[in-house]
């Protein structure tokens, strides 16, 4: 059975740093790009940031670019986010989400976490 | 960015009724080279992550009901479901990954009338 588990959320000040961490179980975690989708208290759903297989290549939307690194630890089966200079518009449950299929881009999401809540306030 | 447009923003049913929920790309995700749709329908239930319904636009996933369909080719797209269930109740979203940045439509919410 595919898993995804989210940890590492919170309440950070505006400016703050965070790492969120996304430890998979029940499949080939090396065969799948892997993706961070977050939503805003009552919105919908916006793509954050995606990682290929090796770790190699990695997208981000232009919201997070800069400010937040996708990275991944196959050894582990494990993905991360590192969430720098936080805003107040950065607040959100923070999904991991893993490819549907093995291509080494960013695709569609057949797994999903059940999601991790990240509040920036002070 | 390509721009996902759904429509209507909510939408009430009656148990056994059909439910159309529309969604419009602002450009066309149909990939030429292997003529697939690069489209991709999910349901979110309150408190749960989103689950994979139909990708491909028209392809449903193993262990969805069939009266969940998707149809549309190019820009405009359609999610029905034949006879509405009381767990159908839900919002509904499109997401186009022909490229990036990935995006997602606002979401239809659909309830029992």
């Amino acid at each position: 059975e595919v898993q995804l588990l989210e940890s590492g959320g919170g309440l950070v000040q505006p400016g703050g740093s965070l790492r969120l961490s996304c430890a998979a179980s029940g499949f080939t975690f090396s065969n799948y790009a892997m993706t961070w989708v977050r939503q805003a208290p009552g919105k919908g759903l916006e793509w954050v940031s995606t990682i290929n297989i090796s770790g190699g290549s990695t997208y981000y939307a232009d919201s997070v670019k800069g400010r937040f690194t996708i990275s991944r630890d196959n050894s582990k089966n494990t993905l991360y986010l590192q969430m720098n200079s936080l805003r107040a518009e950065d607040t959100a449950v923070y999904y991991c989400a893993k490819n549907r299929y093995t291509s080494d881009l960013p695709r569609d999401f057949d797994y999903w976490g059940q999601g991790i809540l990240v509040t920036v306030s002070s | 960015d390509i721009v996902m447009t759904q429509s209507p923003d909510s939408l009430a049913v009656s148990l056994g009724e059909r439910a159309t929920i529309n969604c419009k790309s602002s450009q066309s995700v149909l990939y030429s080279s292997n003529n697939k749709n690069y489209l991709t329908w999910y349901q979110q239930k309150p408190g749960q992550p989103p689950k994979l319904l139909i990708y491909w636009a028209s392809t449903r996933e193993s262990g969805v009901p069939d009266r969940f369909s998707g149809s549309g080719s190019g820009t405009d797209f359609t999610l029905t479901i034949s006879s509405l269930q009381a767990e159908d109740v839900a919002v509904y979203y499109c997401q186009q990954y022909y490229n990036t940045p990935l995006t997602f439509g606002g979401g239809t919410k659909v309830e029992i009338k």
